[in-house]
């Protein structure tokens, strides 16, 4: 099973900052097979990016996905309100599908 | 416009089985690109994928829980059913059904997923 950790667990910012995730993999996961998703709460995650870096329908240019082999990172630039929210990475290279276990970003 | 909603017991006693409902429109599940997966949510926790299922029944479990699990299809209604049997109290969680449509070069896309239904496991 490929694990995939999220850091940092935790990231404090204000709007307005930029705000980059990570996801490391304990396997070589190929680029066609990383997605992000944001999830608030009380709510189902939505898909960000997938091929580690093709924005979903109607996702913000400020949102974008970049990496390969098993480094992985989600930027968003230029933070506002609504973003917010707890992010997932997904591979699906092999089964199972993993998720990470979550970067909270909040409000500072 | 793609919706999935899933549908089920929101209690059920350990060693029950749960039965989950997936209806989706906007799409067919009869057509090549596309596939239905189930994942779950512990309360505060991450995601955990669970099954999957394409147009061409081909269906995928996560090995841990296979002998628990089974997804099926009727396509005439357009749900995606799955079985969950022995339930315990640790599978409490949101279960969530999403569409996987498969890209151009066949990349997975899990782009729409349902509100998820909250299952407790109690006796």
């Amino acid at each position: 099973e490929i694990v995939l950790t999220q850091s940092p667990g935790t990231l404090s910012l204000s709007p307005g900052a930029g705000a980059t995730l990570s996801c490391r993999a304990s396997q070589t996961v190929s680029s066609r097979y990383l997605a992000w998703y944001q999830q608030k709460p009380g709510q189902a995650p939505r898909l960000l990016i997938y091929g580690a870096s093709s924005r979903a329908t109607g996702i913000p240019d400020r949102f974008s996905g970049s990496g390969s082999g098993t480094d992985f990172s989600l930027t968003i630039s230029r933070l506002e309100s609504e973003d917010f929210a707890v992010y997932y990475c997904q591979q699906y290279v092999t089964s199972p599908i993993t998720f990470g276990q979550g970067t909270r970003l909040e409000i500072k | 416009q793609v919706t999935l909603k899933e549908s089920g017991p929101v209690l059920v006693k350990p060693t029950e089985t749960l039965t989950l409902t997936c209806t989706v429109s906007g799409f067919t599940l009869t057509d090549a690109k596309m596939g239905v997966s189930w994942i779950r949510q512990p309360p505060g926790k991450a995601l955990e994928w669970l099954a999957q299922i394409f147009s061409n029944d081909e269906k995928s479990y996560r090995k841990s829980l296979k002998s628990r699990l089974t997804i099926s299809k009727d396509t005439s209604i357009s749900q995606v059913v799955l079985k969950m049997t022995k339930m315990d109290p640790v599978d409490t969680a949101t279960y969530y059904c999403a569409r996987i449509r498969l890209g151009s070069d066949y990349t997975p896309i899990f782009d729409y997923w349902g509100q998820g239904t909250l299952v407790t496991v109690s006796s």
